[in-house]
């Protein structure tokens, strides 16, 4: 079985500063890993996926995540936050195996951004 | 552009009514899930359609069923409402070959549904 750990329900940073969102996961295969952030009242967008080909994956709106096998972990970063990235963010975790591919979501972090 | 839809975007319905919510994607993706998200709280799996093969979670409650007519349409009914049941419920697809992968899910805007 699967799962990922996101440590800090709520993060607060302030418009300018370094972004840290951390995700642990436990998988008994190597994952696939991804990070979706979602808006009030909307649905979930892909911020970037992790699928083996390299570790320090770039995603959209200035994101980034390493995949570290070592410590189990594909923190989020940014290094300047935006008035616009408060949101909520999950990190997934996948098997990818085939028809039985399923994401398992961790419980989400917070992050609101201090003018 | 290639999208997910949700229709309603808000829905109300009263405790013990049945209740269906739509999902249309223009993505022509092999593979439908339905999510149940409650507040604060991660999205849950409630069942995904490969194709028109049918998979329940083992815990989705019987009062959620799910339809697919064809590959572009999938519906969640909810027999009997109940207050529990209130939520945000989100559609995702997804193109799922037989190699292992790392398909991306791309999401709906969800259906809040209230219950009176």
């Amino acid at each position: 079985a699967q799962s990922v750990t996101q440590l800090g329900s709520h993060v607060s940073v302030s418009e300018g500063a370094l972004v840290l969102l951390r995700c642990n996961y436990s998988s008994s295969v190597p994952p696939y890993l991804f990070w979706y952030v979602q808006y009030p009242n909307q649905g979930l967008q892909l911020l970037l996926k992790y699928t083996s080909a390299a570790t320090l994956v770039k995603g959209i709106n200035g994101f980034e995540a390493e995949f570290k096998k070592s410590e189990t972990s594909f923190h989020l970063t940014k290094p300047s936050a935006h008035m616009s990235d408060a949101a909520e963010y999950f990190c997934a975790v996948s098997l990818g195996v085939g028809v039985d591919e399923k994401l398992t979501f961790g419980t989400g972090t917070r992050l609101t951004i201090i003018p | 552009d290639a999208m997910v839809i949700q229709n309603p975007r808000y829905q109300v319905t009263q405790f013990g009514k049945p209740v269906t919510l739509s999902c249309s994607q223009t993505l022509n993706h092999n593979v439908m899930y339905w999510y149940q998200q409650k507040s604060s709280q991660a999205p849950k799996l409630l069942f995904h359609y490969y194709d028109k093969d049918f998979n329940n979670e083992a815990d989705t409650p019987d009062n959620f069923q799910s339809r697919r007519p064809n590959t572009s349409f999938c519906f969640l009914d909810i027999r009997s409402p109940g207050l529990g049941d209130a939520a945000m419920y989100l559609c995702a697809t997804s193109r799922v070959g037989s190699q292992r992968g790392a398909d991306t899910q791309y999401f709906g805007p969800g259906t809040r549904l209230t219950v009176l």
